[in-house]
């Protein structure tokens, strides 16, 4: 099993610039997560999709982030205008739905510097 | 609140050595408590994850336990190597409506091992 698969793995851009992250979860889960981690703070999350319904997406920047999940698999996220602020860590993770599934499978993430 | 407390903050040990962390959580309603290990750069790992029944669950070197009375876990490793080096954080989960969970973060521990 390939895991959480996200790409690409680092991103330099200047501010102003868009920028766009990828997310393939594992084959099956239904629930999909886009988080933003800060240097030494737990990550935060931005947006869950039950299949391709955003179900939660009260933190995320409408202003400038949006984010999508056609056919309820991959996921893209996307930054347009980014700002020196918006450099972190963006994880992608996904789960099963259902009582019984207790497991979050995290991708490696990908590092956004804005310079 | 929901609130997940990590102690220590960072932690230096040697090669060989054993090492426990702390985890302090006021979560309601609990769902699940996890453990996740995070090299820099990296996604989170899960190391284990404990229901309201469990006391104490391994996954080889690292041993997690929970008291849920008192709201604390702890996480064990032995046997230190160089590649604990690391931070490990404590996730707590949380029973939302609709079968829903939400996860929160702590701030995590960052441990050192040296040769």
């Amino acid at each position: 099993e390939a895991g959480v698969v996200q790409s690409p793995r680092y991103k330099i851009i200047e501010k102003k610039q868009p920028v766009a992250f990828w997310c393939n979860p594992i084959s099956g889960h239904n629930t999909l997560y886009w988080y933003r981690q800060n240097l030494g703070q737990g990550p935060e999350l931005l947006i869950r999709y039950e299949n391709e319904e955003a179900v939660d997406d009260s933190q995320l920047p409408k202003d400038r982030f949006s984010a999508e999940r056609l056919k309820g698999v991959d996921s893209t996220l996307k930054i347009q205008p980014a700002k020196l602020g918006d450099s972190a860590v963006y994880l992608c993770a996904s789960s099963s739905t259902g009582a019984s599934n207790y497991g979050y499978t995290f991708g490696s993430g990908t590092r956004l510097t804005v310079v | 609140k929901n609130q997940v407390e990590q102690s220590p903050q960072s932690l230096i040990i040697l090669e060989g050595k054993n090492c426990t962390l702390q985890c302090n959580y006021t979560v309601s309603p609990f769902s699940n408590l996890r453990w996740y290990k995070q090299d820099t750069g990296r996604g989170p790992v899960s190391l284990t994850i404990m229901t309201f029944s469990e006391n104490t669950k391994s996954n080889g070197r690292y041993t997690a336990t929970l008291d849920a009375d008192t709201k604390q876990s702890s996480l064990h490793i032995t046997a230190s190597q160089l590649s604990d080096s690391a931070s490990y954080i404590c996730v707590v989960s949380v029973s939302e409506a609709g079968n829903n969970r939400k996860l929160i973060w702590g701030l995590g521990t960052s441990l050192a091992v040296n040769p």
